[in-house]
């Protein structure tokens, strides 16, 4: 059974742009959630989707948005990049809806805004 | 916010040695994890805790969720080369809306 696939895997992104990244869930999973990881803040908790509806909100600004398709796939937007954003980006899926203990973690993509 | 303090942010031990590391928080949570991360990947789950008091392993690793529920603990016995990596602690919030909060990992070195 395939894992989670992040793509792409590396992103260089400028001041002021806007960056869309993909996730695809295990086949099966519904619900895909969204972290994001640097050295100074560590792991944080964006947003879950689950049935093409965002379930849960971590404290992140309006410019990080997300989305879900029918076949579970997931992209999240930001808009507007800043320097602090520049960030592993994770997502992983789960069967249900707020199954963090079931969770599986793709590989990430590492956004380095300039 | 929630916050989550893991200790410590750093280790260097020899191969065979035991290690701890722990994480506290002002907060209760109503679940710890411990997810291990290699570099370029995702973190992976190696134990859930569900219940104050629970001692849980898995392998030469064991985590206990604290008594306070504020708390939890990994120990890692007799360290081997492949345990290098960055571990974290994760705590589930109670009631509402769930999100986990995670601990800023501890990194792992082993010298064979």
């Amino acid at each position: 059974k395939a894992g989670v696939t992040q793509t792409p895997r590396y992103l260089i992104k400028t001041r002021g742009q806007q960056v869309t990244l993909s996730c695809s869930p295990i086949s099966g999973h519904r619900s895909v959630s969204w972290y994001q990881q640097t050295p100074g803040q560590g792991l944080q908790f964006l947003f879950e989707y689950f049935s093409e509806t965002q379930r849960n909100k971590g404290n992140f600004p309006g410019r990080f948005s997300g989305r879900q398709f029918s076949n579970s796939r997931s992209e999240m937007n930001v808009s507007t990049l800043e320097l602090g954003d520049s960030a592993l980006y994770l997502c992983a899926s789960s069967l249900g809806l707020a199954r963090f203990n079931e969770q599986f973690f793709g590989p990430g993509t590492r956004l380095t805004v300039l | 916010g929630q916050q989550l303090n893991q200790s410590p942010q750093s280790m260097f031990i020899q191969e065979g040695e035991d290690v701890s590391m722990n994480c506290t928080s002002s907060s209760i949570f109503n679940t710890w994890l411990w997810y291990k991360q290699d570099p370029g990947e995702g973190p992976v789950l190696l134990i859930a805790l569900y219940k104050a008091g629970e001692l849980t392993s898995n392998g030469r690793l064991t985590a206990q969720f604290g008594i306070t529920r504020k708390d939890s603990f990994l120990n890692i016995s007799a360290s081997i080369p492949s345990d290098v990596g960055i571990y974290f602690c994760a705590g589930l919030t109670q009631g509402g809306s769930e999100k986990l909060v995670f601990g800023k990992g501890t990194k792992l070195t082993v010298n064979p």
